[in-house]
């Protein structure tokens, strides 16, 4: 099966700088990377998405990018600000509509300190 | 209301009883799945299901059982206890192209 590597597992920055957490992947067959944000005491929500014929995508403050060679991607969050502070997963599938399962990382805890 | 809602949020149990975690959506969703989470190990897939006829085995199966009970609902069973199954589980509806999925607040189950 997949397995699904991410770094860090814990994360300080000052609010206003850049955070950037790094995954790893498997399986070539993986073809759909989501971002979970999880705040305190609350379920993952979705953050950001990519799919492997996009090398980046970008929503505001966040992006995600994605190199098929390496099998990495990275979720990138600009201007940091406290409500940021979460636990951050990745996860890859090889398609949500072929039934495929969502292997998920292990989890970055991100503090931002104001 | 939630559109993912999971009871009970949190349970303590003991040794070897038999608990149920329940799980139901408004979403319209098909697909219902059931994850565990502990500490450093991230989201683990138990079981998951992708209509009313359909059950599939996760990554950790053993130990639990499933049963949908209708689209809407999708409950986890823990027919005897241990210890070693304390741990947060979250129940997520999955649907449409997106590839979204959507999940409860989380059930907190201790095993003493």
């Amino acid at each position: 099966g997949e397995n699904v590597e991410q770094h860090p597992s814990t994360l300080s920055v000052q609010e206003g700088d850049s955070a950037v957490i790094k995954c790893t992947y498997s399986d070539s067959a993986s073809n759909y990377f989501p971002w979970y944000k999880q705040e305190l005491g609350k379920g993952p929500q979705l953050i950001i998405d990519i799919r492997s014929n996009v090398g980046e995508k970008k929503d505001q403050r966040i992006a995600v990018t994605l190199n098929k060679t390496a099998k990495h991607f990275s979720l990138h969050i600009t201007e940091t600000q406290p409500e940021d502070s979460a636990v951050y997963f990745c996860a890859a599938s090889k398609g949500f509509n072929t039934g495929n399962q969502f292997y998920f990382g292990t989890g970055t805890s991100l503090t931002v300190i104001p | 209301d939630a559109d993912v809602t999971q009871t009970p949020r949190n349970r303590i149990t003991k040794t070897g009883k038999r608990i149920m975690l329940e799980c139901s959506q408004t979403k319209g969703h098909d697909r219902m799945y059931w994850y565990r989470q502990d500490p450093g190990l991230g989201l683990q897939l138990i079981y998951y299901s992708f209509d009313v006829k359909d059950i599939n085995k996760g990554e950790i199966s053993d130990g639990y059982s499933v049963s949908r009970q209708a689209q809407a609902k999708f409950s986890l069973s823990l027919e005897s206890a241990i210890p070693n199954q304390t741990a947060l589980y979250f129940c997520a509806t999955g649907g449409g192209m997106a590839g979204e999925l959507f999940f409860g607040e989380g059930s907190r189950l201790t095993v003493l």
